[in-house]
């Protein structure tokens, strides 16, 4: 059975930091790219960021180009997510999804950022 | 603002048919055949029931069904029952500078 789990959010005050972890089990994670895509609370899905099976491809949504980092560890099948500069409008539950058609999703980890 | 436009809501009876439309530019929806389909309910994740245009995941229903036309996707859920009553929001792949965007979503009640 294919499952993602996210873990790391939290309370955070603007201008932190925080990293979000996903693990993935039952498919072999390093042959997927995978993304995470974010909810604020009674808002819409937003993509927010992309990386291949092998970490040589990032793609980034213009809102958190130069401050998320996407990364992965295919040794522990997991893929994260480094958030800095954090600002009210990042609040949100964050999910990462398999590539390409994202049909699997975790739970989402949510991330609160508030003084 | 969502880069997908899609009715705020929709309603039907139970039995009946609804369509939801979604609506994109010639860099989204107009240029690829990645058009997917989400149902979501409240506090759980979004769940995969239609890829590329108009493909059913194995497990999802042929209630649902989904097509595309132009700069304009569509899902359609025939035989409504209670247990669709959900979000449903659509995405595409895009050349935008936005590798993936989504639509604002769907609320359908089951009257």
């Amino acid at each position: 059975e294919v499952q993602l789990v996210e873990s790391g959010g939290g309370f955070v005050q603007p201008g932190g930091s925080l990293r979000l972890s996903c693990v993935a089990s039952g498919f072999t994670f390093s042959s997927y790219e995978m993304n995470w895509v974010r909810q604020a609370p009674g808002k819409g899905l937003e993509w927010v960021s992309y990386i291949s099976s092998t970490s040589t491809t990032m793609h980034y949504a213009d809102s958190v180009k130069g401050r998320f980092t996407i990364s992965r560890d295919n040794a522990k099948n997991s893929l994260y997510l480094q958030m800095s500069s954090l600002r009210a409008e990042d609040a949100a539950v964050y999910y990462c999804a398999r590539w390409p058609r994202m049909d699997y999703w975790g739970q989402g980890t949510l991330v609160t950022v508030s003084s | 603002q969502s880069a997908l436009t899609q009715p705020p809501s929709v309603s039907g009876s139970p039995g009946q048919s609804v369509t939801i439309s979604c609506t994109g530019t010639s860099s989204d929806i107009g240029s690829y055949n990645r058009v997917s389909w989400y149902q979501q309910s409240p506090g759980t994740a979004p769940k995969l029931m239609i890829y590329d245009v108009s493909n059913r995941p194995s497990g999802v229903p042929d209630r649902f069904s989904g097509s595309k036309s132009g700069n304009t996707a569509s899902l359609t859920i025939s035989g409504l029952q209670g247990e669709d009553e959900a979000d449903y929001y659509c995405s595409s792949y895009s050349h935008s500078g936005t590798l993936v965007v989504f639509g604002g979503g769907t609320k359908l009640t089951v009257l």
